[in-house]
């Protein structure tokens, strides 16, 4: 298995509600990402989680909050989200610090309303 | 402030013909560079990559080079095939975790 799988590909989501955004991998990866993607930009790290720990944090609000359950999964908890959130949120994961195998998954398509 | 440039954000080649797309850097300590396709809707899919302790890196029809001393780099696509046509991110890293991403080429190839 050589593939990030997220699910949902696509969510539309109210200013109130609360969604969580998951990412799988069985590849052995022991550093995992979240990347936003705003149209017609390059992805920006959100979320570095390395050996199921939280490394590093790129300034994100506090209504995006990540979880990793085990090395396998990682999650996005979302909660009060703005207009401005909706983005292709892409998760990744790599063997380690060389950058290696560093893989994508398809993305989960976020729109706020 | 962008470490990672990418200068052409398109590029129209004919099919067959060599398609080259170009990345500086700004970053001496990045030490691992990669090149990403992107169609629309998708995540980035990984395409080749280089060791900056190598100048050149081939698999199948791409071809990265890399110039430390210029802080250049470069992907060939020989020949090229409509099917390549997407958007090519190139993305640097250093012994951290992030990658840096250039704003894409986008790439049309016609028949």
């Amino acid at each position: 298995d050589t593939e990030v799988t997220q699910t949902p590909k696509h969510l539309v989501m109210g200013m109130t509600n609360k969604k969580s955004l998951k990412c799988e991998q069985h590849m052995g990866h022991r550093a995992m990402y979240w990347y936003k993607q705003k149209a017609k930009k390059p992805p920006e790290l959100m979320f570095v989680y390395s050996y199921e720990k939280l490394s590093i944090n790129e300034s994100v609000p506090s209504r995006f909050s990540p979880e990793c359950p085990n090395s396998s999964l990682l999650n996005l908890h979302l909660h009060a989200l703005q207009p401005e959130d909706s983005a292709l949120y892409l998760c990744a994961s790599s063997q380690g610090l060389a950058g290696d195998g560093y893989t994508f998954g398809s993305g989960t398509r976020l729109t706020v309303v | 402030d962008q470490q990672v440039k990418q200068n052409s954000p398109s590029l129209s080649v004919q099919e067959g013909r060599i398609s080259i797309l170009n990345c500086d850097y700004t970053n001496s300590m990045f030490d691992y560079f990669l090149w990403y396709k992107k169609y629309p809707a998708e995540g980035p899919t990984f395409l080749i990559s280089i060791s900056s302790i190598k100048d050149k890196n081939e698999d199948g029809r791409f071809t990265v080079f890399l110039n430390k001393s210029a802080k250049h780099l470069s992907l060939h696509i020989v020949p090229s095939q409509p099917g390549d046509s997407a958007v090519y991110f190139c993305a640097a890293k250093n012994s951290g975790y992030a990658l840096n991403f250039g704003k894409g080429t986008s790439l049309l190839v016609t028949p």
